[in-house]
């Protein structure tokens, strides 16, 4: 069955520094995608980045970088100079394409909060 | 501009008192889902339309319902709300089954 284990419910991080969300996954499907979302206190659930997992390169959308690592099954989120905007919950998600129709299956989320 | 748009943002209900919630879209996607968020929980897939095709998940309530009369409008109603269905409802987007997901704002919804 597929899975999604964010094991950081809460992580710290001082303004301007880098940080890391770790994210692992289980799934039997060859084929699949991973999702990063971040979730402000309003509610909205806003999409950052993609992983395919047949790219050969890690995906990189501005300050946010996903250190994929297939044998590992590991898909953590990088966040480059952390702002005071980035706090936040973080959800990693999976989808794979074998199976029912490609839902997306989430982890439990990590609370990121960034110190000034 | 918004592209996934909720309405209302906020919803107080009485126990017991059908409610509906609005969802509409400027992307043109074929997908909409409904999601259900409950406190420090991740969303749960409630069901999706591909195009007119209704998708439930196997373990959704019946109480919830959804009605989707064109491509830009999905609607979620929730038939006789119980005090266990306070929660924030996002909608989301997608191209198809395999693209990625756009969420809207969400509507928290209280059930009184």
């Amino acid at each position: 069955a597929q899975k999604i284990t964010q094991t950081q419910p809460g992580m710290f991080v001082q303004e301007k520094e880098a940080v890391t969300l770790d994210c692992t996954y289980d799934t039997s499907d060859p084929s699949y995608g991973l999702f990063w979302y971040k979730q402000p206190s309003s509610g909205e659930m806003i999409f950052l980045i993609y992983q395919g997992s047949y790219d050969q390169q890690n995906a990189t959308e501005g300050r946010y970088s996903l250190n994929f690592q297939k044998a590992r099954k590991s898909a953590n989120l990088v966040i480059s100079a952390s702002q005071l905007g980035d706090s936040a919950m973080y959800f990693c998600a999976m989808r794979d394409y074998g199976g029912s129709q490609g839902n997306l299956i989430f982890g439990k989320g990590t609370k990121l909060s960034v110190k000034p | 501009d918004a592209m996934v748009i909720q309405n209302p943002r906020y919803q107080v209900t009485q126990f017991g008192k059908p409610v509906t919630l609005s969802c509409s879209q400027t992307l043109n996607h074929n997908v909409m889902y409904w999601y259900q968020q409950k406190s420090s929980q991740a969303p749960k897939l409630l069901f999706h339309y591909y195009d007119k095709d209704f998708n439930n998940e196997a373990d959704t309530p019946d109480n919830f319902q959804s009605r989707r009369p064109n491509t830009s409008f999905c609607f979620l109603d929730i038939r006789s709300p119980g005090l266990g269905d306070a929660a924030m409802y996002l909608c989301a987007t997608s191209r198809d089954p395999i693209q990625t997901q756009y969420f809207g704002p969400g509507t928290r919804l209280l059930v009184l």
